[in-house]
């Protein structure tokens, strides 16, 4: 099983749809939790880390499920900036390395 | 702006080459970090200094990869004897401290082609 594990996508949604990524780990002493966005043949930027109790930025909001080893992005009124690909980053229990996903892809359609 | 800067940003080396890919932090980040991200994967952790100190090199795929930060600023990812396996975008990023929770800001990333 992979360290970090996303669906891949392709989605492909319309404006101002709700959509939803998944995203599960393996090692139960992960601490840290963030979603990155990357732009096609660009750098990754930070979207927003995951908090224990929920978080949310303006139409994102993340969550974390410790029971379960998963965290998810919701992004509610897609807009056609919000095309990339979403990585899910986890660090690996109590050191600072960090283990990336390999991304859920998402495409915003006029 | 002073972001994180990356040098070559295109590398083309024949197989056998040695390539050294040098990395430009934010001034006074204490963190950087080297990833690896092949087409259509992730990025995946090379290793990781705090300072001038490497703390972690577990991501190295072989004897053959070298990183060294010696003043704690800039540092430079060295690849001897390039194979093809190693064609793929090598990120550099940077963060304020050494906690886990801070943010990463990358570089643009330097894209290596081994003939």
């Amino acid at each position: 099983r992979k360290e970090v594990e996303q669906d891949p996508g392709p989605f492909n949604v319309p404006e101002g749809a709700t959509v939803a990524f998944n995203c599960t780990y393996s090692n139960s002493a992960s601490q840290s939790f963030f979603w990155y966005r990357q732009d096609c043949r660009k750098e990754p930027k930070l979207l927003m880390s995951v908090y224990s109790s929920g978080n949310e930025d303006g139409r994102f909001t993340a969550q974390l499920n410790r029971a379960s080893q998963y965290i998810s992005l919701l992004i509610r009124d897609s807009k056609l900036s919000d095309s990339a690909t979403y990585l899910c980053v986890v660090n690996a229990g109590n050191n600072r390395k960090l283990i990336w996903g390999l991304g859920t892809s998402l495409a915003v359609n006029p | 702006g002073a972001g994180v800067s990356q040098s070559p940003r295109y590398k083309v080396a024949k197989r056998g080459q040695d390539v050294a890919l040098r990395c430009d932090p934010i001034s006074g980040h204490v963190s950087l970090f080297w990833y690896q991200q092949a087409l259509g994967q992730g990025p995946e952790f090379l290793t990781y200094f705090q300072n001038e100190a490497q703390l972690d090199k577990s991501g190295l795929p072989s004897d053959r990869f070298f990183a060294e930060r010696p003043e704690g600023s800039v540092s430079t990812l060295k690849i001897q004897r390039t194979q093809q396996e190693d064609s793929a975008v090598y990120l550099c990023a940077s963060s304020l401290t050494g906690a886990q929770y801070n943010e990463q800001f990358f570089g643009p990333g330097t894209r290596l082609t081994v003939l």
